[in-house]
């Protein structure tokens, strides 16, 4: 069965200090892996698709098969970075995301 | 350009009561619908898709219904609202290369 884990419920760093979200996921063929970002009273909203392998707003996120992970790093936390981050797997054709429970990101000054 | 629209973002509504959300979308045509919820500490658990009009497809057994009566018209109903159905509902639409595009939602609370 398809699964995201994302094993922090809420994560507290402090302004400068690197971050780490964890995902990991089971399924058995080639997924396709996202994280979203909800900031208070915004929509949720696409952040980092693992083809595009770009970075966003200085985040990264690297997809390791072996280890079926897609962990979202970024070096520096800004506080503008507190949000809430979802890690999410499409796992067919018809496009359905089956997402974590969400990491909420608390960046302190 | 493509927008989506969700309504009404509160909402409180009494066990047993009916329930009608909508979702439309502009700017696009034949989309992938979803409808997701939101409950506290659970994350984002995908309710029912419409690949086209009439079209749906439901991943959870539960107390709720999904319609798709035009192309970008996609709504969730409920003849009788129970407390578990409280929760936070989002529609989304996937676009061919944009991803998945979210709405602002609707709160739900069932007293």
């Amino acid at each position: 069965a398809q699964r995201v884990t994302q094993p922090e419920k809420l994560l507290s760093v402090f302004k400068g200090a690197p971050v780490e979200l964890k995902c990991n996921y089971s399924y058995s063929g080639s997924p396709e892996l996202f994280w979203y970002v909800q900031y208070s009273r915004q929509r949720l909203q696409l952040l980092l698709r693992h083809i595009s392998r770009e970075s966003i707003k200085g985040f990264t996120a690297d997809l390791n098969k072996g280890e079926t992970s897609f962990h979202l790093k970024k070096p520096f936390a800004q506080e503008e970075d507190s949000a809430m981050y979802y890690c999410a797997l499409r796992s067919d054709s018809w496009g359905k995301l089956q997402f974590g429970a969400g990491t909420q990101v608390v960046v302190t000054p | 350009s493509q927008t989506i629209h969700q309504w009404p973002a509160t909402l409180v509504q009494p066990v047993g009561s009916p329930l009608s959300l909508e979702c439309t979308v502009e700017g696009t045509s034949n989309p992938n619908l979803y409808w997701y919820r939101q409950a506290a500490g659970r994350g984002l658990q995908l309710l029912f898709y419409s690949v086209g009009i009439g079209q749906i497809s439901s991943e959870v057994p539960q107390n709720l219904s999904a319609s798709r009566p035009q192309d970008r018209q996609f709504i969730l109903s409920s003849k009788k609202l129970l407390l578990s159905d409280s929760g936070f509902y989002l529609c989304a639409w996937r676009g061919a290369t944009q991803g998945y595009t979210f709405g602002s939602g609707t709160r739900l609370t069932v007293v």
